[in-house]
């Protein structure tokens, strides 16, 4: 079945600096890959997303990024501010609809 | 949209008891799904639907966890006889239909067994 690889499994960078998460799928039909921000307590949220046909995407100060050859994908945060303090996941499809969610980051951002 | 509502919140039980987790997904939505999330594990998928029908329960781990859609609004997890090695918290998603993929998640059921 699918594999979600994910790190680092923490992360901790200075306020305005930029962070960068990496997972790597072993499913070569996937081509769905979202990413989701986990505030402690709270239930995961959608915040970017990517299907296959597409390399790169950007929203504000995010951006994530898709390398179908390598089966890999990354979430690109730029500007980092205190609330972006989360732990973050990122998922692939398998089969249908099933999203396997790799084991998730967290994220520290230092003031 | 209320977006998807799960309750209880919070569930302390004892071990031999049987819990049943609710679940309402976003009105329109033809596919639901239960996660549960644990430190060790992380966030693990048990069972989704689509148009109340049980595609895939791989997931479920064993006999003890059952889950039901009578309706396109409403399911339920129910574990019974509930152990302590069930303790996490359980997420219930849903999503437009098959093509869209992108999953909404509920606030979540924290789940204690002593």
């Amino acid at each position: 079945g699918e594999n979600v690889e994910q790190h680092p499994s923490t992360l901790s960078v200075q306020e305005g600096d930029s962070a960068v998460i990496k997972c790597t799928y072993s499913d070569s039909a996937s081509n769905y890959f979202p990413w989701y921000k986990q505030e402690l307590g709270k239930r995961p949220q959608l915040i970017i997303d990517i299907r296959s046909n597409v390399g790169e995407k950007k929203d504000q100060r995010i951006a994530v990024t898709l390398n179908k050859t390598a089966k890999h994908f990354s979430l690109h945060i730029t500007e980092t501010q205190p609330e972006d303090s989360a732990v973050y996941f990122c998922a692939a499809t398998w089969g249908a609809q099933k999203l396997v969610f790799g084991q998730g980051t967290r994220l520290t951002i230092n003031p | 949209d209320a977006g998807v509502i799960q309750s209880p919140r919070h569930e302390v039980t004892e071990m031999g008891q049987e819990v049943t987790l609710r679940c309402k997904p976003i009105s329109g939505h033809n596919s639901l799904f239960w996660y549960r999330q644990t430190m060790m594990r992380g966030l693990e998928l048990l069972i989704y639907f689509n148009n109340n029908v049980p595609i895939d329960d791989s997931g479920m781990p064993e006999d003890r966890f059952s889950a039901k859609m009578p309706n396109a609004s409403f399911s339920t997890l129910k574990i019974q006889p509930s152990e302590p090695r069930d303790s996490a918290v359980y997420f219930c998603a849903s999503n437009l239909d098959s093509s869209k993929n992108i999953q909404y998640f509920g606030a979540g059921t924290r789940l204690s067994v002593l």
